[in-house]
């Protein structure tokens, strides 16, 4: 699976756009990209997932660039309790389910 | 649905102690994950199951660690004898798997302190 990079840490003021980078340059073509969250002293919880195209759910939207080299998670109106340790992973979908976490960045969503 | 379920949620132990740690994934999920959660390693993913079965353990630290997962709705983990060092949070998650893109529901996790 490619490797990622992203910020160690982001603060956001509530109330506003959180948008949280990530670097996967090495993706290859049958790679997705995760975006997993663990709010402090609970187990992981998967946000969004995306191949080429941009995705929206309730919780998030994910942009992916044209090359796929890099994307962006967007939290429309953070709020407190978005505070939390973002994953963003790479990996093939498959029958080899492996899910393997980075460092993450911590976002600090502050009054 | 309740979700994936770990128990015990908290154990202290001495060391040398066996330890056993068990998760119940949820309904008609076939893939079974066992993570381990520490502040200088972060995630890291032991073990898994696919439809029972150990696909990778690549991840097991040492013959200390053994897993299980006699049927689809029980798995364990087991340290035997436990050490220090193996004081972490032990997450087990389960997801749909195969054909799936992978969503991984996590468990409460298990906070392991060997004294």
């Amino acid at each position: 699976d490619a490797k990622t990079t992203q910020p160690p840490s982001m603060d956001c003021a509530e109330g506003r756009a959180a948008n949280l980078p990530c670097n996967h340059s090495t993706i290859s073509g049958n790679e997705y990209v995760y975006w997993y969250r663990q709010i402090h002293s609970q187990g992981p919880q998967y946000i969004i997932h995306g191949l080429k195209n941009n995705e929206t759910n309730e919780m998030a939207s994910l942009i992916i660039t044209e090359d796929r080299k890099s994307s962006t998670l967007i939290l429309p109106h953070a709020t407190l309790r978005d505070t939390a340790v973002y994953y963003c992973i790479v990996r093939v979908a498959g029958n080899t389910d492996k899910l393997i976490f980075g460092t993450g960045t911590r976002l600090q969503v502050f009054p | 649905d309740a979700g994936v379920i770990q128990s015990p949620r908290h154990e202290v132990t001495e060391m040398g102690q066996e330890v056993t740690l068990r998760c119940k994934p949820i309904s008609g999920h076939n893939s079974l994950f066992w993570y381990r959660q520490t502040m200088m390693r972060g995630l890291e993913l032991l073990i898994y199951f696919n439809n029972n079965v150990p696909i990778d353990d690549s991840g097991m630290p040492e013959d200390r660690f053994s897993a299980k997962m006699p049927n689809a709705s029980f798995s364990t983990l087991k340290i035997q004898p436990s050490e220090p060092r193996d004081s972490a949070v032990y997450f087990c998650a389960s997801s749909l798997g195969a054909a799936y893109t992978g969503e991984l529901f996590f468990g409460e996790g298990s906070r392991l302190t060997v004294l």
